[in-house]
């Protein structure tokens, strides 16, 4: 079946950028997204790609997909305290029936 | 590693009926659980919170009466949408959450409600 990769834990230090990766095993996946968790707060959608894209920029997130590799990645620029959160990388297939959600990568921002 | 299973993964049903989605988790204690909603293209929207035992806590906009949540055991959590209408078509995700700080997802259902 589906899968869907993350570390779970990223340590970086403010004002640096920030990189999160995943890897996803179903090669029919139609979009890809990232969700950001903060702490007792929902999921709150940060951003999505469509998979004929290879990249997509909104401000401070820049959104990177190697469909050969099945590699997503998030890059947050100018990573604030703010940030501190868990980010999931989620894919749907082309059938729609659901998303496939990683487990999640703790951003953790050292002073 | 920790396997959350939801079903159906899909549903249709007559409006006015009853639907009831079930998630288990296979080989961790779930001390919290989540059940989200989401319409096409749009962020998964929290709609309630339980911890075992306790009643669930929903979010504002909500409706507890017509949303049933039941988390009776460490293992299994249940939604009922009760009184289906079609505007409660949707997909409808469960997570849940052990004594560390990770969050596991359930595949999700997708509710038609015709």
């Amino acid at each position: 079946g589906e899968d869907v990769e993350q570390s779970l834990f990223l340590s970086v230090r403010e004002g640096d950028s920030s990189v999160i990766n995943c890897t996803y095993t179903d090669s029919s996946s139609t979009y890809l997204y990232w969700y950001k968790q903060e702490p007792g707060a929902g999921l709150q959608l940060l951003t999505y790609i469509f998979s004929n894209m290879d990249m997509k920029q909104d401000q401070r997130l820049t959104v990177l997909l190697n469909k050969k590799d099945k590699h997503l990645s998030l890059r947050i620029a100018d990573t604030q305290t703010g940030d501190s959160a868990i980010y999931f990388c989620a894919e749907m297939t082309g059938g729609a029936d659901g998303l496939t959600f990683g487990k999640g990568t703790h951003l953790i921002i050292q002073p | 590693g920790a396997v959350v299973s939801q079903h159906p993964s899909r549903v249709i049903c007559k409006s006015g009926t009853s639907v009831k989605i079930e998630c288990r988790s296979l080989d961790f204690q779930a001390t919290t659980m989540f059940w989200y909603r989401q319409f096409p293209k749009q962020s998964l929207m929290l709609m309630a919170t339980s911890n075992e035992g306790s009643k669930a806590t929903y979010e504002q906009g909500v409706e507890k009466d017509k949303f049933l949540i039941n988390h009776a055991s460490l293992t299994l959590s249940t939604l009922t949408v009760t009184s289906a209408h079609p505007e409660d078509s949707s997909f409808y995700i469960c997570s849940e959450k052990g004594r560390g700080t990770e969050a596991f997802f359930g595949q999700g259902t997708r509710l038609t409600v015709v």
